[in-house]
């Protein structure tokens, strides 16, 4: 157990939706960070957060959007879904923002678009 | 971005044989971390090794940075060892491989 938690652990839904997965990171950890992993593109990096603020994108849909709210818990929307968002989506977390912190993952959330 | 190449894609083993995974990177990093998948989907942390070596149990790690490579050694191999294996080489964003699916039959 990494002490990351992230819920649902499964969600199903249908295009055109909207949904919200939602990331509590280890105690401390200020860091948060999303990651998509898919058949067709592997497991890539959508975006980082450190205490509250946006530190860093990466092949974050403008369709998707992340914050991280004040007790550190962090929510990725993600809306207009297609069926090609149907994937598994992994937060991790980290202690501060330094690139040498090792990021903890959690057991992600399996997101599957009908 | 950094491009990450592992080998082999697949390895079968049996029980108790050992296996070498190499994972080879593009840029120099300064976080580099391998990670176990198991069956059910979960990332495990296995290393943070940006460089030098490591061990932990029936497994270890090397990295050499300046040649830009990293190696996973498993020893003993287990049936739990099954699952895929990736390298994730980066800095505040890491780059994970293909992976390497490891098989381990009794």
């Amino acid at each position: 157990d990494s002490g990351v938690t992230q819920t649902p652990k499964h969600l199903i839904t249908a295009t055109g939706q909207r949904v919200t997965l939602r990331c509590s990171p280890r105690s401390g950890d200020l860091s948060v960070y999303w990651y998509q992993q898919s058949l067709d593109q592997g497991l890539q990096f959508l975006i980082q957060y450190y205490n509250g603020e946006e530190r860093a994108k990466g092949n974050i849909l403008e369709r998707f959007s992340a914050q991280q709210f004040p007790d550190l818990h962090s929510e990725l929307n993600l809306s207009s879904l297609e069926l090609g968002d149907s994937a598994l989506y992994f937060c991790a977390s980290s202690v501060t923002s330094a690139v040498t912190d090792t990021q903890y993952f959690g057991p992600g959330t399996r997101l599957t678009v009908l | 971005g950094i491009q990450v190449e592992q080998s082999p894609p697949d390895l079968i083993l049996q029980e108790g044989a050992n296996s070498t995974l190499r994972c080879n990177f593009s840029d120099s990093v300064n976080n580099l971390q391998w990670f176990h998948q198991n069956p059910w989907g979960q990332l495990i942390n296995l290393f943070y090794i940006p460089s030098g070596t490591k061990q932990n149990g029936r497994l270890s790690a090397t990295t050499v940075a300046t040649e830009r490579y990293s190696l996973l050694y498993i020893s003993s191999s287990q049936t739990t060892d099954s699952g895929v294996y990736f390298c994730a080489p980066g800095d505040y964003k890491l780059s994970f491989g293909a992976g390497t699916t490891v098989t381990v039959r009794a």
